[in-house]
């Protein structure tokens, strides 16, 4: 049964710490999704990766959120440093170049003290 | 822009009653999908539903069916026979087909509670 993992499944650091988060995507999927989920702004996209390259990350603050895949098995979303407006729950997606469907992980729930 | 309308935050059900779910949206595009979303407690995102708005045949799935209505940029879920286990945050969203990101556009989600 393939599906998405992501680790972890929570954390909670304080503020001014490194957060990063890892996404394994589905064997034989070539586009990932990093989304961030709060009460505030619901369900919004921070990153956009097509065959491992980042084709957009509008929705992710530039200066202190980085987004990578080092290979096609792994997606990474760092925070440096974090802060306490960060906390949320981060999920991770992934599908096909022209698919219909994004396949989700559990998501981290990132809080930042 | 594209943007996504759930006017119902919370909405509430008896066991293996009937319920609608709204959502509106409004695109210029011809050629996207539609899906409805199940976040239950877990968290986990679990996809009910998708409907390609070049099909005019409603999708549907065991319990779960849609209305869409295309010129009017509506997408109504419908759960028949409700059971406790569809408890959960519903969201609705839509995805350009062709796009150079093919980002989910989400509505704010409707929290349905079934009671026993």
């Amino acid at each position: 049964d393939a599906r998405v993992t992501q680790t972890p499944r929570d954390k909670v650091t304080e503020m001014g710490q490194e957060v990063t988060m890892r996404c394994q995507p589905i064997l034989g999927h070539n586009t990932v999704f990093w989304y961030r989920q709060t009460m505030m702004q619901g369900l919004e996209l921070l990153a956009y990766f097509r065959n491992r390259a980042p084709l957009d990350d509008s929705g992710m603050p530039k200066d202190r959120f980085s987004a990578e895949m080092p290979d096609a098995t792994l997606a990474t979303l760092k925070i440096q440093p974090s802060e306490p407006r960060d906390s949320a729950v981060y999920f991770c997606a992934s599908g096909l170049v022209g698919g219909r469907e994004q396949f989700f992980g559990p998501g981290t729930r990132l809080t930042v003290l | 822009a594209q943007t996504v309308t759930q006017s119902q935050p919370e909405m509430s059900v008896q066991e293996a009653e009937t319920v609608t779910l709204s959502c509106t949206y409004d695109t210029s595009e011809s050629n996207y999908y539609l899906f409805w979303y199940k976040q239950p407690p877990s968290r986990q995102m679990i996809l009910v539903i998708r409907q390609e708005a070049y099909k005019q045949q409603n999708a549907t799935e065991n319990r779960f069916s849609v209305n869409f209505q295309k010129a009017a940029k509506s997408f109504s879920l419908k759960i028949s026979d409700s059971q406790l286990g569809d408890t959960a945050m519903y969201f609705c969203a839509f995805i350009r087909y062709g796009g150079a990101t093919n980002k989910l556009i989400f509505g704010t989600g409707t929290l349905l509670a079934v009671q026993p």
